[in-house]
């Protein structure tokens, strides 16, 4: 079955970076894209950007765009999301998840979330 | 990209229906069929509900269906049950590879 598993919790000091990983199993991991969605506390989903991880393309949404690398390793079948020049309003939970079989316009399967607070 | 407007929270009682309506712009939910919809209990994953606007995953009750008119989709829910209560989260492709999702509405099961 179909399954991604994320890193454990971090908590980091402004300023400073996170990496988040997202370990895919279930099936092939290069033909399906990887999707970054943050939601902060008390906030709604907020898509970040995504990996195509057969050619390693990326795309990123424009707020993040100056901040974020998704890469990925396709030997451990596992994506990556950096995010850099942490401040309090990145404390949340960042979940990765699957791009669709029929289309990469939805997300079929999601990771556990893994929390991320930004405090000094 | 602004996100999505969705109605902060509706309710219904149980066996009724309701109906949750995520508003974009003809750059998004009105400029392609690629509306999800997407299922978040708290301190859970996101659950795929709707896909390309009115399709189903497999294996999901048809109380779940999907539509659009304009760059307005629409969720509805028939036959409420107790475990519907949950966030709903509307998303939609915006071009160039990019994705936005809507605001969030709060079900309220009475």
């Amino acid at each position: 079955q179909v399954q991604l598993v994320q890193s454990g919790a971090e908590v980091k000091e402004p300023g400073a970076s996170v990496k988040v990983s997202c370990q895919a199993s279930g099936y092939t991991f290069k033909t399906y894209a990887v999707h970054w969605v943050r939601q902060a506390p008390g906030q709604g989903l907020e898509w970040m950007g995504w990996i195509n991880p057969g050619n390693g393309n990326t795309k990123y949404s424009q707020k993040f765009q100056d901040r974020v690398t998704i890469s990925r390793d396709t030997s451990a079948s596992t994506a990556y999301m950096e995010l850099t020049s942490l401040r309090s309003e990145d404390t949340a939970v960042y979940y990765c998840a699957k791009g669709g079989i029929v289309s990469i316009h939805y997300f079929d399967y999601w990771g556990q979330g893994t929390l991320v607070t930004v405090s000094s | 990209q602004s996100a999505l407007t969705q109605p902060r929270s509706v309710s219904g009682s149980p066996g009724q229906s309701v109906t949750i309506s995520c508003t974009g712009t003809s750059s998004d939910v009105g400029g392609y069929n690629s509306v999800s919809w997407y299922q978040h209990h708290p301190g859970k994953a996101p659950k795929l509900l709707i896909y390309d606007v009115a399709k189903r995953p497999s294996g999901l009750p048809d109380r779940f269906s999907g539509s659009k008119s304009g760059n307005t989709a629409s969720l509805t829910i028939s036959g409420l049950q107790a475990e519907d209560e949950a966030d709903y989260y509307c998303c939609s492709y915006a071009g160039s590879y990019t994705f936005v999702f809507g605001g969030g509405t709060k079900l309220t099961v009475l």
